[in-house]
């Protein structure tokens, strides 16, 4: 089945700061990779996502890139922030009869310090 | 808020006995999603069900079991409780049958004693 690598586990940066996670995935036949942001005791919450038919996607600080030759994919998050501390997950699904199954990395925690 | 919602928010029960959480998707979503979320697992996905027929099964326990009603809501039954069983429950739902933007739920903390 599909096997998704995420580091780093923790990382910690200074406000201002890009912070950058990586993602790789065994699957190639895997087309979806969504990013979640969980916050300590809430549910994992959306934050964006990328389709194998596109290689980059930005939504405002945040960005997606996307390398299916080498099954990584990757999320930077530009001029950090407090409020960015969190858990961030990847994950990834390959449709077909997986359907809707997404398959999440461990988990990153990431500290913004003010 | 996603629009999911899940009941109850929290449950304590015993070793061996059984319970029930029940989520309802967004207005709208006909596939629903189970996942569990423990320390040492990580987030994993359990089960899907789309418009009342299951659709994807995961690392899901025999002595689990779920389903979808005719409005659409979904619970996920676990019975014979073991100690390793506590962990989060989410339930998230989307539109279509695949995993595009699934919206997750607050969750049940299941605690087994």
């Amino acid at each position: 089945g599909e096997n998704v690598e995420q580091h780093p586990s923790t990382l910690s940066v200074q406000e201002g700061d890009s912070a950058v996670i990586k993602c790789t995935y065994s699957d190639s036949a895997s087309n979806y990779f969504p990013w979640y942001k969980q916050e300590l005791g809430k549910r994992p919450q959306l934050i964006i996502d990328i389709r194998s038919n596109v290689g980059e996607k930005k939504d405002q600080r945040i960005a997606v890139t996307l390398n299916k030759t080498a099954k990584h994919f990757s999320l930077h998050i530009t001029e950090t922030q407090p409020e960015d501390s969190a858990v961030y997950f990847c994950a990834a699904s390959k449709g077909g009869t997986s359907y809707g199954k997404l398959t999440f990395g461990q988990g990153t925690i990431l500290t913004v310090h003010p | 808020d996603s629009g999911v919602t899940q009941t109850p928010k929290h449950l304590i029960t015993a070793t061996g006995q059984r319970v029930t959480l029940r989520c309802s998707p967004r207005s709208g979503d006909l596939s629903v999603y189970w996942y569990q979320q423990s320390l040492d697992q990580g987030l994993q996905f359990l089960i899907q069900y789309y418009n009342g027929e299951e659709r994807a099964k995961g690392n899901i326990l025999e002595r689990f079991s779920a389903q979808q009603f005719p409005d659409l809501h979904s619970e996920l039954n676990l019975s014979s409780l073991e100690l390793g069983d506590s962990a989060l429950y989410f339930c998230a739902s989307s539109h279509g049958q695949g995993a595009y933007e699934q919206y997750f739920g607050p969750g049940t903390r299941l605690t087994v004693t």
